[in-house]
């Protein structure tokens, strides 16, 4: 079945614009996930969202993230004003949200540049 | 959230098996361990987990010893598509906490002709 989807896969923008990430995730996946990888590092946890609860937004490094999830579905991650310090690859997983385990599907990512 | 460390880098060659380590010396009682992949320009992709003794798949098996102190990858017979950078994780298995788990630098392994 179709995975994780991610776009777009690159972004370059001028420091100070506005970025629209998006992510589809696995068709009934209750759980969704945002995570950054700047370049040779481990991910860094973002956001989470979990069904219709208020979503974790404790990884978010400053005011300019957010993030939204339509339907249980889709989601969108935005940086407002965009810095230089803001270029990573952006990384979405999803999860079913039963019983015990790890495995967290992740999309190819977007590679944000902020020039 | 249990700290891991793991090498960061490994070469072998095809064919070879290859066994990585990691340490978890503050393992709690309901934390498991949980081994990624991830090739360049991908998202990582899941490949075991195990809470004790030994877990085998298609792909790898995972050693665990008694204490659970450490834990052990072993990739059978690796080929040069094995070449990843490849992350241990730990922490409690209730699903949705995956997010709490904090992601190193993960091991660099290189498959060599």
């Amino acid at each position: 079945g179709a995975g994780v989807s991610q776009s777009p896969s690159n972004k370059v923008t001028e420091k100070g614009k506005d970025v629209e990430l998006r992510c589809d995730p696995i068709s009934g996946h209750t759980a969704l996930y945002w995570y950054r990888q700047s370049l040779g590092q481990g991910l860094e946890f973002l956001i989470y969202f979990q069904g219709n609860s208020a979503p974790d937004k404790s990884g978010l490094p400053s005011d300019r993230f957010s993030a939204e999830r339509t339907g249980g579905s889709v989601s969108t991650l935005t940086i407002q004003r965009t810095q230089q310090e803001d270029s990573a690859v952006y990384l979405c997983a999803s999860s079913p949200l039963i019983g015990f385990g790890y495995e967290q599907y992740f999309g190819p990512g977007t590679r944000l540049t902020v020039t | 959230l249990a700290k891991t460390t793991q090498p960061i880098s490994m070469d072998s060659y095809e064919g070879q098996e290859v066994n990585i380590t990691c340490s978890h010396n503050n393992i709690a009682t309901n934390d498991y361990i949980t081994w990624y992949q991830q090739f360049p320009s991908q998202g990582p992709r899941f490949i075991i987990q195990g809470y004790k003794t030994k877990v085998t798949n298609e792909v790898a098996s995972l050693f665990i010893p008694a204490d659970r102190k450490s834990s052990t990858l072993s990739l059978p017979r690796v080929s040069l598509s094995d070449t990843a950078v490849y992350y241990c994780l730990v922490g409690d298995g209730r699903a949705g906490n995956n997010r709490k788990l904090i992601w190193g630098l993960g091991t660099s392994l290189a498959v060599n002709p």
